[in-house]
């Protein structure tokens, strides 16, 4: 059974930065993108970022652009959010989500890592 | 940014009873939307994609409809573990953008 697994998460102050990274395992579909999205503790979903799978194209959401990176290692089945300059208002679970279709829906998820920005 | 409307946010409903979940986009997606589920401390997980078309392992009486603006989950009869969070979620442009969410709970 296809397996995602992030790590890194944890508690930073206002201005640190983290990087979580997201393992892929038991994973032979083809995968055609990656993406992250977050959701605040009760909160709903939001999207933070993508990466088309060769590296063509990458969006970030507005609240994040310029402060948070994603990349991937395709031979190691693993991608990373790099996030700098992290504000009160970052804190959430982060989820990483490989999509294996052309469409890119969010259709294989991770278990979530908590980032907790706070002083 | 397209913003997603769901209605209700809250749906108080009994097993065996038929659930229809409503999401508006403020201006046209086409099909290009999806519908998740979310149970408490879990990830999502994708039901519907381009708006009517079941994912894989997603039992039948899930079933999704509407194109352009207006879009509809439908649950034809509530099975206890369907009891949860429902999102939907547009891909037509960037950045993506999810709905707030409606709540599906025991009556």
């Amino acid at each position: 059974q296809v397996q995602l697994v992030e790590s890194g998460g944890g508690v930073v102050q206002p201005g640190g930065s983290l990087r979580l990274s997201c393992a892929a395992s038991r994973f032979s579909l083809p995968i055609f993108g990656f993406y992250w999205v977050r959701q605040a503790p009760g909160k709903g979903l939001e999207w933070v970022a993508y990466l088309q799978s060769d590296g063509s194209n990458e969006y970030y959401g507005d609240s994040v652009k310029g402060r948070l990176t994603i990349s991937r290692d395709n031979s190691k089945k693993m991608l990373y959010l790099q996030m700098n300059n992290l504000r009160p208002e970052d804190t959430a679970v982060y989820y990483c989500i490989f999509c294996t279709s052309s469409a890119c829906y969010f259709d294989h998820w991770g278990h979530g890592s908590l980032v907790t920005v706070s002083s | 940014e397209i913003v997603l409307t769901q209605s209700p946010g809250t749906l108080s409903l009994s097993p065996g009873e038929r659930a229809t979940l409503s999401c508006r986009a403020s201006q046209s997606v086409f099909n290009l939307l999806a519908w998740y589920q979310q149970k408490p401390g879990q990830a999502p997980r994708l039901l519907i994609y381009d708006a009517s078309n079941r994912a894989t392992g997603i039992p039948a009486r899930f079933s999704g409809s509407g194109s352009g603006t207006d879009f509809t989950l439908t649950i034809s009869s509530l099975e206890p573990e369907d009891f949860a969070l429902y999102f939907c979620q547009q891909r037509f442009n960037w950045p993506l953008s999810f709905g707030g969410g409606t709540k599906v709970e025991i009556k």
